[in-house]
């Protein structure tokens, strides 16, 4: 069965003040790893897909990274409408996503 | 814009009053999904579709229960809420069978029971 563990669940951090999001996982044979932002009563917006250990993306403030174990989404500089909860996603053999709990991020001014 | 369109954005129904919830997509992707989810909790999948093979999960219950008449429309029924069913129910769907893309999820419909 696969599993994710994210950490922390809630980040509160200044403007300006970088930081980096986990993502443990456990999958049979992956076929992706996946980022998401969802803001408070929408659904989960695409941020990033990874494939294979050792590939990094970017997008603006946000930078994900992929090990055999775990996924970063780092922050650099984070503002205030970076707030939001980040969703960590795997997806195996079933090709059927299995979502994280997520973490909350609030980035005060 | 294609999209994924969930209607109502907001529902409320009584505990044990039944409640369709709706998906359509432009997408024309083979592949939808039903997500739960509550506050704070990871999105858990309920059902998917591959065109109109149905797959349920083995902990979804009973209550729940899905239609996919064509491609572009799915619903979600609850056939008798209760309490614990309150919770935001999010579509999505993916290109094709197999495939290892992104998910592209609807707006969500949160649901309340009274």
């Amino acid at each position: 069965e696969d599993q994710v563990t994210q950490s922390p669940e809630a980040l509160r951090l200044q403007e300006g003040e970088s930081s980096s999001l986990n993502c443990s996982y456990t999958v049979s044979g992956l076929r992706g790893l996946f980022w998401y932002r969802q803001d408070p009563g929408k659904g989960p917006e695409f941020l990033f897909t990874l494939y294979s250990a050792g590939e990094e993306k970017e997008k603006e403030r946000l930078k994900a990274t992929l090990t055999k174990k775990e996924s970063f989404l780092h922050i650099t500089a984070p503002k205030p409408e970076d707030s939001a909860t980040y969703l960590c996603a795997v997806m195996g053999g079933s090709y059927i996503p299995t979502f994280g709990r997520g973490t909350s991020l609030i980035v005060h001014p | 814009d294609a999209m994924v369109i969930q209607n109502p954005r907001y529902q409320v129904t009584q505990f044990g009053k039944p409640v369709t919830l709706s998906c359509s997509q432009t997408l024309n992707h083979n592949v939808m999904y039903w997500y739960q989810q509550k506050s704070s909790q990871a999105p858990k999948l309920l059902f998917h579709y591959y065109d109109k093979d149905f797959n349920n999960e083995a902990d979804t219950p009973d209550n729940f229960q899905s239609r996919r008449p064509n491609t572009s429309f799915c619903f979600l029924d609850i056939r008798s809420p209760g309490l614990g069913d309150a919770a935001m129910y999010l579509c999505a769907t993916s290109p094709r069978r197999g495939g290892n893309e992104k998910l592209f999820f609807g707006s969500g419909t949160q649901l309340s029971v009274l």
